[in-house]
């Protein structure tokens, strides 16, 4: 149980278009979800954390117009990366929380590329 | 602010060998705190947690870990490493007592020798 699928798994994008990536708890409804980002053999830092039917609330320095998060439904929530730029390149990664719970699950990973 | 810290960026050992991964936070209150590990093209899979209780924690694949208060720390063991326990291992806490977003470490990277 608890399975937190992502899509997809990999994108290459031209600079200057926009790219929506897909977060699904595929066994439970999420209440909450966040966003993370992981450079290259680094740590994974908090992009934003988004409640279902309500505003995404995003960490302190990122770019509330550029990475849109979406979070419609308990099962669903998106980041639509706009106006790519090759900085945008990362590894990201989401996951949910069972709501009232402690533990967040993490999905597999989106690998971005902006060419 | 909240904070985590795995002084070793990489760690060598031999398979059979023991392991000990650090992990020192800074947190004003009880931490949650977790560990998990991430093999390449996989996602985030979590070892072990501790939010309160017995400050010996008792994960999958083996792996323990103590939370000690007083050292700030909450170190990961596993008495005997298999090849197949190399990867990347992050520790993490909570933000807040409700657990909600997670502070990660920069990671350790664990590589297994035959």
């Amino acid at each position: 149980g608890a399975v937190v699928s992502q899509h997809p798994s990999w994108v290459i994008c031209k600079s200057g278009t926009s790219v929506k990536i897909e977060c699904r708890s595929l066994d439970f409804q999420a209440t909450t979800m966040f966003w993370y980002r992981q450079f290259p053999k680094q740590s994974l830092m908090l992009m934003a954390t988004s409640n279902e039917g309500s505003k995404a609330t995003y960490e302190q320095g990122v770019e509330k117009d550029k990475f849109l998060i979406n979070h419609a439904s308990l099962t669903l929530s998106t980041l639509t990366v706009t106006s790519a730029h090759p900085e945008d390149s990362s590894f990201y990664i989401c996951s949910a929380r069972l709501a009232g719970g402690n533990e967040q699950y993490f999905g597999p990973g989106t690998r971005l590329t902006v060419t | 602010a909240q904070s985590v810290t795995q002084p070793d960026i990489h760690i060598t050992v031999s398979e059979g060998a023991s392991l000990e991964l650090r992990c020192n936070y800074s947190y004003g209150a009880t931490p949650y705190l977790f560990w998990y590990v991430q093999s390449p093209g996989q996602g985030l899979q979590l070892l072990l947690k501790y939010f309160s209780g017995d400050t010996l924690v008792q994960g999958i694949k083996g792996f323990e870990a103590e939370f000690k208060r007083s050292q700030s720390s909450f170190n990961l063991r596993k008495p005997s490493v298999h090849w197949s326990d190399a990867a990347e291992y992050f520790c993490a806490v909570g933000r807040n007592q409700a657990g909600t977003a997670l502070i990660f470490g920069k990671g350790t990277t664990l590589s297994v020798s035959s």
